[in-house]
């Protein structure tokens, strides 16, 4: 099915570890966003690319980092993780043409002990 | 600061009403603002899209309004179902920016 694919889709990490979520969309769109959301807080924008080749910081870029490696994939990276980044990551596309609306992934589940 | 507002306490109504959610914004000038359905375990879905200089939008039992004036979108779903038991997310973006920032939902239970 066309749309937004997120690996993986639950990721247990210690304090101190890294890890990478994968993002990948099928549809030709140009920008790409990462997500965290958590109980109380909704959705909040932690980086995103308005076109390959470009990324830029969101509401709360602390502890990430983002790559967009071509056109359909973007990823986001933790290099240490921290309890404070445990939450629900979503992964979203828009394409250049619009107004339209996101296409969200399904989410990763991250916890950190 | 910017604030996007959606009724925190969950809308409970019986099968076959109108179910209406309400989201108001302060400081924003909204180039148009977006409407959201989100179940549980899975990523928001896009529903409608009403911009700056529409009143009202429709899609089959939905109804949006947009009132520049009040800072406040409602959104509206006719003969509710148990089906459309979700929460309900509000986002807007700003003139001249590309991101979308959301409110943090409303639930809706409709119950038979």
């Amino acid at each position: 099915n066309a749309g937004v694919t997120q690996t993986p889709k639950f990721q247990v990490l210690k304090t101190g570890q890294s890890m990478t979520l994968q993002c990948a969309q099928d549809m030709n769109h140009n920008s790409m966003y990462w997500y965290r959301q958590d109980p109380g807080m909704g959705l909040r924008l932690i980086y995103y690319s308005a076109s390959e080749g470009t990324t830029d910081k969101g509401e709360v870029p602390n502890g990430y980092n983002v790559s967009r490696l071509n056109k359909r994939e973007f990823s986001l990276r933790l290099e240490s993780a921290a309890p404070s980044q445990t939450s629900v990551y979503f992964c979203a596309s828009y394409p250049s043409s619009g107004p339209r609306g996101y296409t969200f992934g399904s989410g990763t589940r991250l916890t950190v002990v | 600061s910017q604030k996007i507002e959606q009724n925190s306490e969950a809308l409970n109504i019986q099968e076959g009403k109108t179910a209406t959610l309400t989201c108001n914004y302060t400081n924003y000038s909204p180039a148009y603002l977006q409407w959201y359905r989100q179940d549980p375990g899975r990523g928001p879905v896009f529903l409608l899209l009403i911009r700056e200089n529409e009143k009202e939008k429709r899609k089959e039992r939905l109804k949006v309004t947009f009132d520049t004036t009040l800072k406040q979108s409602l959104f509206h779903i006719t003969a509710s179902q148990p089906a459309d038991s979700a929460t309900y997310l509000c986002a807007l973006t700003n003139s001249g920016y590309s991101t979308l920032t959301f409110g943090k939902g409303t639930m809706l239970l409709v119950s038979p």
